[in-house]
């Protein structure tokens, strides 16, 4: 089993620009997670999924969306890049208490 | 919302020194999680608890529900145990985790 993957690894995305992250994993999990990281802040939750085709807001989901058509795969929107947006993404499932992490995506932002 | 501290922020000690890193929390949860992160690397989840005591090989990880607190110890630490620590709780709905903002430890040979 690959467990959680993420796709890109790295990204540097000019302001206004947009992309999208992609999570997927294998462990049939219903919950879904998209964090992001940084330095001094701590890892803090954007937007969440308890299945497939819902999704709900986390403690900072501003200039964010995010889409669960499959259960295996979560997206992670960025519809007009802010430098405030630099940060390592990590995307996480869960069965219900554990949570397995994805290997994390570095965007920058200039 | 639930308040997360963790206690110290950074940590340096020689190999072999016993560690203790503290996790306090304010709002009751259903689970606290201790999690691993080496520089530039991804998260592994170390231990999962809801009550009592657990232990993984030098690690030792426990939490007093009523006082709201959890640590993890490390015995007879090595240079390779040097990493971030995160503490991160979680409360009885299908949200996400709320998370410390980490201890960053050093073990100098």
């Amino acid at each position: 089993n690959a467990g959680v993957t993420q796709t890109p690894k790295f990204r540097v995305l000019k302001t206004g620009q947009s992309m999208t992250l992609l999570c997927a994993q294998d462990m049939n999990h219903e919950y879904m997670y998209w964090y992001r990281q940084d330095p001094g802040m701590g890892l803090r939750l954007i937007h969440y999924s308890v299945g497939e085709g819902t999704t709900a807001k986390g403690e900072v989901p501003d200039g964010y969306n995010v889409s669960r058509l499959k259960k295996q795969n979560f997206l992670l929107g960025l519809e007009s890049a802010a430098p405030s947006q630099t940060s390592v993404y990590f995307c996480a499932s869960s069965g219900y208490y554990e949570q397995y992490f994805g290997p994390g995506t570095r965007l920058t932002v200039t | 919302k639930n308040e997360v501290e963790q206690s110290p922020q950074n940590l340096t000690a020689q190999e072999g020194e016993f560690i203790t890193i503290n996790c306090s929390y304010s709002v009751g949860i259903s689970a606290l999680h201790w999690l691993q992160q080496h520089p530039g690397g991804g998260i592994v989840s170390l231990f999962m608890l809801s009550s009592g005591k657990k232990k993984h090989g030098r690690l030792i990880a426990t939490i007093n529900i009523q006082e709201k607190h959890s640590s993890l110890h490390i015995t007879a630490s090595h240079p390779r145990d040097s990493a971030v620590y995160i503490c991160a709780v979680k409360g009885g709905g299908a949200d996400g985790l709320t998370f410390g903002k980490g201890t960053h430890l050093i073990i100098q040979p």
